[in-house]
């Protein structure tokens, strides 16, 4: 069973277009993350929610824990975003500690 | 700006054999989490760990798998008996506390031959 989806799979954007990218989950949270990962690996955690709306420079990440969804916004979007990204839930429980991954979103963005 | 390493980057291994997985967090760290992906899959959790105690743990986190945080730097995984499937990049993480983002490490790519 998928805890976590997200849309689109694969989404591939011109240099300076407004991109969005939606993940959805089935379970009670404690806390929803936006993770970033290279075309070599690495991964960097971008944002942690629980409420609300965040803002780290061109990106935007919005949570409504009503309809269990979450979007994450990129503005003016540029070729070195291209990246897979991924939305994380943190599923209620004692600790927080436990962690349900969606299956990624690939984005190229083209010069 | 502090990181997390891991090492090896690379672990090639005979089916059957034990493998460790060693990841120094970052130094004043606090909890620290095991990850692995499948070559094409999503990251799936394997076990956090939090005061010298594993805190949370997954359903593929079974009796094959340990951690261990032997000293005040180093958090390993060992992977006892390795199977075909175990080959994976496995990835480390800290945070210092339970509302701050994750550091990740750069991974280790097990191959299990």
């Amino acid at each position: 069973k998928n805890e976590v989806e997200q849309s689109p799979q694969n989404l591939t954007a011109q240099e300076g277009e407004f991109i969005t990218i939606n993940c959805s989950y089935s379970v009670g949270i404690s806390a929803l993350h936006w993770l970033q990962q290279h075309p070599g690996g690495g991964i960097v955690s971008l944002f942690m929610l629980s409420s609300g709306k965040k803002k780290h420079g061109r990106l935007i990440a919005t949570i409504n824990i009503q309809e269990k969804h979450s979007s994450l916004h990129i503005t003016a979007s540029h070729p070195r975003d291209s990246a897979v990204y991924i939305c994380a839930v943190s599923p209620l429980s004692n600790t927080g500690n436990q962690f349900y991954f969606g299956t990624g979103t690939s984005l190229t963005v083209i010069p | 700006e502090p990181e997390v390493t891991q090492t090896p980057s690379h672990q090639v291994t005979q089916m059957g054999q034990e493998v460790i997985l060693r990841c120094v967090p970052i130094s004043n760290h606090l909890y620290f989490y095991w990850y692995r992906q499948i070559l094409g899959q999503k990251v799936e959790f394997l076990v956090s760990f939090y005061n010298n105690e594993i805190s949370e743990k997954s359903e593929i986190f079974d009796d094959q798998f340990s951690v261990e945080r032997p000293d005040g730097s180093n958090f390993t995984l060992k992977i006892r008996s390795t199977k075909l499937e175990d080959s994976a990049m496995y990835f480390c993480a800290s945070k210092g506390s339970w509302a701050q983002p994750q550091h990740f490490g750069d991974g280790t790519r097990l191959s299990i031959l």
